[in-house]
């Protein structure tokens, strides 16, 4: 979907490290979400956030962090990055159906 | 957990002819929504059907959802190449909107 930006798009980083993955959106929706997607498991639900106090873990959320800075921009953090974290993430606000942004492609090495 | 799982896992067709996947889940649900993705893209959102329709259409899609059952079915009818992609469905159980997914039909069609 066009109005919701990921940053970024691909990014290959060392175990260990610190990475930030960035959303925004512009359609205004309060709800927005945090996914991974592995090979072969489909999609899974690491954070969600209702609006800016309010944060909520997914069935994933062990070793990733959010912030909620504003409406508009979630953000997923990696604060040790681990191989197992390899995967695709998607950013995706609600307002009633989920508008999935473009991803970024996470390689842990 | 998944909550849907398509079936099958893989699709293989010509062009022209009807496709259909299934997804069956476990608990009940609000609605469910069918999504595509294009290799390594993003999802699209196809459509969604409410826990108290029995069919939706849109273009060449056809869903059908059977609550007493917990299934679903997408039926793209006289596909094209272009169509060839992942499809899953994705259920809403609450209200917070939280969707879960299942892990996925691959279908291709083949010219």
């Amino acid at each position: 979907d066009a109005d919701v930006t990921q940053t970024p798009r691909n990014r290959i980083t060392k175990t260990g490290k610190r990475i930030m993955l960035e959303c925004s959106q512009t359609k205004g929706h309060d709800r927005m979400y945090w996914y991974r997607q592995d090979p072969g498991l489909g999609l899974r639900l690491i954070y969600y956030s209702f609006d800016v106090k309010d944060i909520n873990k997914g069935e994933i959320s062990d070793g990733y962090s959010v912030s909620r800075q504003a409406q508009a921009k979630f953000s997923l953090s990696l604060e040790s990055a681990i191989p197992n974290q390899t995967a695709l993430y998607f950013c995706a606000p609600t307002g009633g159906r989920q508008y999935f942004g473009p991803g970024t492609r996470l390689t842990v090495l | 957990s998944q909550q849907g799982e398509e079936d099958p896992q893989a699709l293989s067709i010509q062009e022209g002819e009807n496709a259909t996947m299934n997804c069956s889940y476990k608990t009940s649900i609000n609605n469910l929504q069918w999504y595509r993705q294009n290799s390594g893209r993003g999802l699209v959102h196809l459509i969604l059907i409410r826990s108290n329709e029995r069919e939706k259409h849109s273009g060449r899609l056809r869903v059908t959802l059977d609550t007493s059952k917990k299934s679903s079915s997408l039926l793209i009818t006289a596909s094209r190449a272009a169509d060839t992609a992942s499809y899953f469905c994705a259920t809403s159980g609450g209200s917070n909107y939280k969707l879960t997914f299942g892990k996925g039909t691959l279908l291709t069609v083949n010219p």
